[in-house]
C-alpha cells in the first residue's frame, strides 16, 4: 500500500517568511509524528499526534513552530518567520498505535537562506 | 548524558564480515527498541524491532536485547557493500515517545 507522503520534497525559504509542510500518513495509522533532522545527526522529536489532538508538542523549538491535523489524516507543519537555523530535513512518521514502528515518510528539505 | 547513545562512527568491515553496531539507553523502563537503516539523502528505514530480552533474527540482520545492560545490538553477517548507511537505534518507553541516537555510520569494503 501507499507510503507516508511528504510534500514538498525540497523547499527553498527567505529568512522571515512563512512555510507549511504536508504529510499525508498511512492510511489506518492513527498516530502522526514530526521529527528534525539535522545534518549528522538523529531524528529530533517535534510533535505527536494521536487522531486528531496534539497529544504532545513539547519537542516544539519555540512558538514559531505549529502543527494541526484537523481530520485525524494529513498533518501539516506550519514555520511562522523562518529563520537560517530551521534549516534541516523535517520528517513525518506514521504508526498504527503509540508503541508500533514508525514508518517515514521521504521528508521535506526545508533550506532558509 | 545523552538517552539514547551510539558510537558515530564509521565503522568499516569487509565485505562477507560481520558488522557490529552497539546502542545503550538510560530510560530503564523502556520497552521498544527499534533499529532503522538510513541510507545518505534518504529517510529511515525500519530493520528491526525487539521487545524482549534475547536475540531476534531476520535474515543476516539479528538484533540482541538486554535490559539490564541497557544495551541492544544490531548485527549483520555477510555484510554488502549494499549494507553502508548509517544506522540509527531507537528506543521507546511504552508510550508513543520514540528517542533516536545519533546513529553509526557502517562502511562496507568491497
Amino acid at each position: 500500500g501507499a507510503g507516508v507522503s511528504q510534500t514538498p520534497s525540497n523547499k527553498v525559504t527567505e529568512k522571515g517568511k512563512y512555510v507549511e509542510l504536508r504529510c499525508d500518513p498511512i492510511s489506518g495509522h492513527t498516530a502522526l509524528y514530526w521529527y528534525r533532522q539535522s545534518l549528522g545527526q538523529g531524528p529530533e522529536f517535534l510533535i505527536y499526534f494521536q487522531g486528531t489532538g496534539a497529544a504532545d508538542d513539547s519537542g516544539l523549538p519555540n512558538d514559531r513552530f505549529f502543527a494541526v491535523r484537523p481530520e485525524g489524516s494529513v498533518s501539516t507543519l506550519k514555520i511562522q518567520r523562518t529563520e537560517r537555523g530551521d534549516s534541516a530535513v523535517y520528517l513525518c512518521a506514521s504508526s498504527l498505535s503509540g508503541n508500533s514502528p514508525l514508518h517515514f515518510g521521504n521528508g521535506t528539505r526545508l533550506t532558509v537562506t | 548524558q545523552k538517552e539514547v547513545e551510539q558510537n558515530s562512527g564509521p565503522l568499516s568491515v569487509p565485505e562477507g564480515a560481520i558488522a557490529s553496531l552497539n546502542c545503550t539507553y538510560s530510560d530503564r523502563v523502556s520497552q521498544s527498541f527499534f533499529w532503522y537503516r538510513q541510507y545518505s539523502g534518504k529517510s529511515p528505514e525500519l530493520i528491526m524491532s525487539i521487545y524482549s530480552n534475547g536475540d531476534k533474527e531476520d535474515g543476516r540482520f539479528t538484533a540482541q536485547l538486554n535490559k539490564a545492560s541497557q544495551y541492544v545490538s544490531l548485527l549483520i553477517r555477510d555484510s554488502q557493500p549494499s549494507d553502508s548507511a548509517t544506522y540509527l537505534c531507537a528506543v521507546s518507553s511504552g508510550t508513543y515517545k520514540y528517542i533516536f541516537g545519533t546513529g553509526t555510520r557502517l562502511k562496507v569494503l568491497a
